[in-house]
C-alpha cells in the first residue's frame, strides 16, 4: 500500500484561494469516489474536512471543497484565514477495506 | 457529544506486547465500523487496522498483519488493537477513529506508544 503524494508545502495570504493535489493511482484515488481530507493542527487530532470526494461534514465551511480527475484529487481551500493554517492528509480507499493517506502538508497563511 | 478516548499507551522494549483501549461514547458503537490509524513522530498518517460492525470484516495493514490483531467488545462499547512482537518502527501515536462515509469521522485524542531498547 503505497502512500499518495501531496507536495510538502503550500501557502497563500488571507482571503486567498490555495489548491493541495493528492495523486494516487488507478487501485486507489483513480478507482473510487472515496477520497477524504483531513485537517490536523500541531498535538491535535486530525478532522475530517471532506470525504467522497466533495462532501462537507457538518460544520465544514464551504470554504473547503474537494474534486477529483482520474488519479488526483485535490482540496481547495478559499478565502484563506490564519485557523487554516494546519497540515492537510488526502486519504483513499483502496479495496479490501484498505485506506491509503498521502504525506501531507503544510498550509502557510502568509 | 460523541468521543473516543484511547488508553494503554506506553513505553515498551522490542518484542514485547502491549494492549490499546479505545472507550466510545456518545453514538451506537456496536452500528459501526472502527479503524486504527498511527503517527510516527513528526511523520504523516497510516491506516493500520478495520473492524466491521459485528465482527463482519477485518482487514490490516500489511505492516502489521501478524502481529497486531482487532477486536471489539459492543457491550462495553470497546474497541481494541493487540500489538504484539512491537518493533521500535511501530512507535507513533494510535487514534482510533469512526468509520463513516468511506472515511474516518470521529477521531480520539491518540494514544502514544514507544517501543525502545
Amino acid at each position: 500500500q503505497s502512500a499518495l503524494t501531496q507536495p510538502p508545502s503550500a501557502s497563500g495570504s488571507p482571503g486567498q484561494s490555495v489548491t493541495i493535489s493528492c495523486t494516487g493511482t488507478s487501485s486507489d484515488v483513480g478507482g473510487y469516489d472515496y477520497v477524504s481530507w483531513y485537517q490536523q493542527h500541531p498535538g491535535k487530532a486530525p478532522k475530517l474536512m471532506i470525504y467522497e470526494v466533495t462532501q462537507r461534514p457538518s460544520g465544514v465551511p464551504d470554504r473547503f471543497s474537494g474534486s477529483k480527475s482520474g488519479n488526483a484529487a485535490s482540496l481547495t481551500v478559499s478565502g484563506l484565514r490564519a485557523g487554516d493554517e494546519a497540515e492537510y492528509y488526502c486519504s483513499s480507499y483502496a479495496g479490501g477495506r484498505k485506506w491509503v493517506f498521502g504525506g501531507g502538508t503544510k498550509l502557510t497563511v502568509l | 457529544e460523541v468521543q473516543l478516548v484511547e488508553s494503554g499507551g506506553g513505553l515498551v522494549q522490542p518484542g514485547e506486547s502491549l494492549r490499546l483501549s479505545c472507550a466510545v461514547s456518545g453514538f451506537t458503537f456496536s452500528s459501526y465500523g472502527m479503524n486504527w490509524v498511527r503517527q510516527a513522530p513528526g511523520k504523516g498518517l497510516q491506516w493500520i487496522s478495520f473492524i466491521g460492525p459485528g465482527n463482519s470484516r477485518i482487514d490490516y495493514a500489511d505492516s502489521v498483519k501478524g502481529r497486531f490483531t482487532i477486536s471489539r467488545d459492543d457491550a462495553k462499547n470497546s474497541l481494541y488493537l493487540q500489538m504484539n512482537s512491537l518493533r521500535v518502527e511501530d512507535t507513533a501515536i494510535y487514534y482510533c477513529a469512526r468509520d463513516q462515509f468511506w472515511a474516518s469521522d470521529i477521531w480520539g485524542q491518540g494514544a502514544l506508544v514507544t517501543v525502545s531498547s
